[in-house]
């Protein structure tokens, strides 16, 4: 069966700090990924995905970035964080040509 | 651009009580619309979904029909249950590889 598991669950950093959010999947081959955010009182934004190896696309600019060193292996980054990347993260695949995603449980960041 | 708006919440209901969240969207062509639940401390799931116009999506008592007139696909359960306390997301795809999503309404049912 199709599975994705994401670490942390939670996560608590100072400003500043680096970030690695990790995110694999099982059970299917070259799936499409995803990395969204969830916001305070904001809706789900695409951040980064990724049709295969190494290839990643960025939604919008930002202090973050992502990369997929495995074809099943998502990992979301930062340098710096700032407070502005606090928020509910969740990576998320889709494969087979189906629509339909499948995601994590979520990692709730918080910036301090 | 493709779009989506859901009305705002929290959205606070007795149990048995009907439900409704309401979702528009904008988009060209014909996309896919979904309908994605968080419950408390876990992430996504599909709820249902509608791939063209006059369909109806339905699980768990929970139906939506894609209205293409009125560019809708709003949420409805006849009689909630206090289980059904969560996080709800409309989303489309349109041709592409990503879901749009709307902002999330919150549900709270008390018994």
């Amino acid at each position: 069966s199709q599975t994705i598991h994401q670490w942390p669950a939670t996560l608590v950093q100072p400003v500043g700090s680096p970030l690695s959010l990790e995110c694999t999947v099982e059970g299917t081959s070259n799936p499409n990924l995803y990395w969204y955010r969830q916001a305070a009182g904001r809706g789900l934004q695409l951040l980064f995905y990724s049709v295969g190896i190494g290839q990643i696309s960025s939604e919008v600019p930002q202090n973050l970035s992502a990369s997929r060193p495995q074809d099943r292996q998502f990992i979301l980054s930062s340098k710096k964080l700032l407070l502005s990347d606090s928020g509910f993260y969740l990576c998320a695949f889709r494969g087979d040509n189906n629509e339909k995603l499948f995601f994590g449980s979520g990692t709730q960041l918080s910036v301090l | 651009g493709n779009s989506v708006t859901q009305m705002e919440g929290p959205v606070t209901l007795s149990e048995e009580a009907f439900l409704t969240i309401n979702c528009t969207y904008t988009a060209t062509g014909y996309p896919s619309l979904f309908w994605y639940v968080q419950y408390p401390g876990e992430g996504l799931q599909l709820l249902l979904k509608a791939t063209k116009a006059d369909d109806k999506g339905s699980n768990k008592g929970f139906e939506a029909t894609y209205r293409k007139e009125t560019t809708s696909f709003h949420l409805e359960k006849g009689s909630v249950q206090v289980s059904d306390s969560a996080v709800y997301f409309c989303a489309l795809i349109r041709n592409t590889d990503k879901l749009i999503f709307g902002t999330g309404t919150r549900l709270q049912v008390f018994p």
